[in-house]
């Protein structure tokens, strides 16, 4: 167990939806990162948090929005799904923001139909 | 950019035998390294990291890693198959600067063969 919660598991929704994925990170940990994991493009970086505030931004579309609360929970929201975003959404944790390893939850499987 | 060549989308090896996974890196200046397993249906697990000091990582389950500046690569190995390493490793870099985001490699599926 790497201390890092995400929920739900599992997430089925029709296109044009907006679904909005939660993780908890570890205790004392600052950073969050947000990543996407399909199989045709592979495990990407979306977005990173550091105490609430956006530290870094990867390829995440415009459709698709994150933010960390004051309890350091982060909160992925995924906006006009289409069929292509069916992925594994993964969060990611660090004490800092830079120097250390990330602790990856188990996931949020995405799944549009 | 940042960029991460994993050789091999999927190795078989025998049980008892040595287990070698490729990882090459592209980057101007050398970055921190890691080699992540990803077992079925679940998250991410650091095998280990590399980021100063002895190029010669060891880490969890008999796993280690060499860096090589001058080949750009962190291969990872380790002696004897077992059968519970058969899983998805990922090859992952990420920059030195205050941003930690990692960079992944496209995996490689590791088959461990009785």
């Amino acid at each position: 167990d790497s201390g890092v919660t995400q929920t739900p598991k599992h997430l089925i929704t029709a296109t044009g939806q907006r679904v909005t994925l939660r993780c908890s990170p570890r205790s004392g940990d600052l950073s969050v990162y947000w990543y996407q994991q399909s199989l045709d493009q592979g495990l990407q970086f979306l977005i990173q948090y550091y105490n609430g505030e956006e530290r870094a931004k990867g390829n995440i579309l415009e459709r698709f929005s994150a933010q960390q609360f004051p309890d350091l929970h982060s909160e992925l929201n995924l906006s006009s799904l289409e069929l292509g975003d069916s992925a594994l959404y993964f969060c990611a944790s660090s004490q800092w923001d830079s120097g250390t390893e990330a602790f990856f939850g188990q996931g949020t499987r995405l799944t549009v139909v | 950019a940042q960029s991460v060549t994993q050789l091999g989308s999927h190795v078989s090896v025998s049980e008892g035998a040595l287990v070698l996974l490729r990882c090459n890196y592209s980057s101007s200046v050398p970055p921190y390294l890691f080699w992540y397993v990803q077992y079925p249906n679940q998250g991410l697990q650091l095998l280990l990291k590399y980021t100063t000091g002895a190029t010669l990582v060891k880490g969890i389950n008999g796993f280690e890693a060499e860096f090589k500046k001058s080949e750009t690569s962190f291969h990872l190995t380790k002696p004897s198959a077992h059968m519970s390493d058969a899983a998805e490793y990922f090859c992952a870099v990420s920059d030195r600067g205050s941003a930690r985001q990692l960079t992944f490699g496209s995996g490689t599926q590791l088959t461990v063969l009785p």
